[in-house]
């Protein structure tokens, strides 16, 4: 079946460092989310990508959906205390349907 | 937040008793979810929801049903519960339109003894 992958699994960086995590996909995806998990909090959603190639910036968040549209990129700038928490990317296998397959996360630590 | 509210929040149950999750929602979203979060294996979708009464499984269905008699709630039941069903399940809903976001519940930690 489908299978998303996410690397790192973890991840901890000094405050100010840039930090990526990459998703990629056993099979060619219509669309990818990126949803953000706080400690002890549920996943919110980030943004959607849907276009080959296309990149998308949210203030220190640049988020890249591959041209082969089965692999994605988060990659924050200077990192916060307040980036710390999973990031997850979604995959939508097939349009028509919304099963999507998540990643199995990267947990971002951010050292002060 | 999406008006997203599931219950109970926790729940200490003993193997073999059956176990309803209940996911209700404010925002007349057409698609639920209901996924389990476990460490390693990120979410893994169990049942989902396009409408009322329609239902379809997911990639981790077996052990689990679900129900939806009206738009806003979405039952998640554990005929017999297992140990392996110890997790947290988090509810989630969808709006069905081309930018789908899927808001999420707060989620209920469940414990299988």
């Amino acid at each position: 079946g489908q299978q998303v992958m996410q690397i790192p699994q973890y991840q901890h960086v000094q405050e100010g460092e840039d930090f990526t995590t990459y998703c990629n996909s056993s099979t060619t995806l219509s669309n990818i989310q990126w949803y953000k998990q706080r400690p002890g909090g549920h996943p919110v959603f980030l943004i959607q990508l849907v276009k080959s190639g296309e990149v998308k910036k949210q203030k220190r968040l640049t988020f890249q959906f591959g041209e082969a549209k089965k692999n994605s990129s988060l990659h924050i700038t200077a990192t916060q205390t307040t980036d710390v928490g999973t990031y997850f990317c979604a995959g939508l296998a097939t349009s028509g349907t919304y099963k999507y397959i998540f990643g199995t996360g990267t947990r971002l630590k951010v050292l002060a | 937040d999406a008006g997203i509210t599931q219950s109970p929040r926790h729940k200490v149950t003993e193997t073999g008793t059956p176990v309803t999750l209940r996911c209700h929602q404010t925002e007349n979203h057409r698609y639920m979810y209901w996924y389990r979060q476990d460490p390693g294996h990120g979410l893994r979708l169990i049942h989902y929801s396009y409408g009322v009464k329609d239902t379809d499984k997911g990639e981790v269905s077996d052990g689990y049903s679900v129900s939806r008699s009206k738009t806003e709630d979405f039952l998640l039941t554990l005929e017999s519960a297992t140990s392996s069903q110890t997790s947290v399940y988090f509810c989630a809903t969808g709006d069905g339109l081309d930018q789908e976001t899927q808001y999420f519940g707060p989620g209920t930690r469940l414990l299988v003894l």
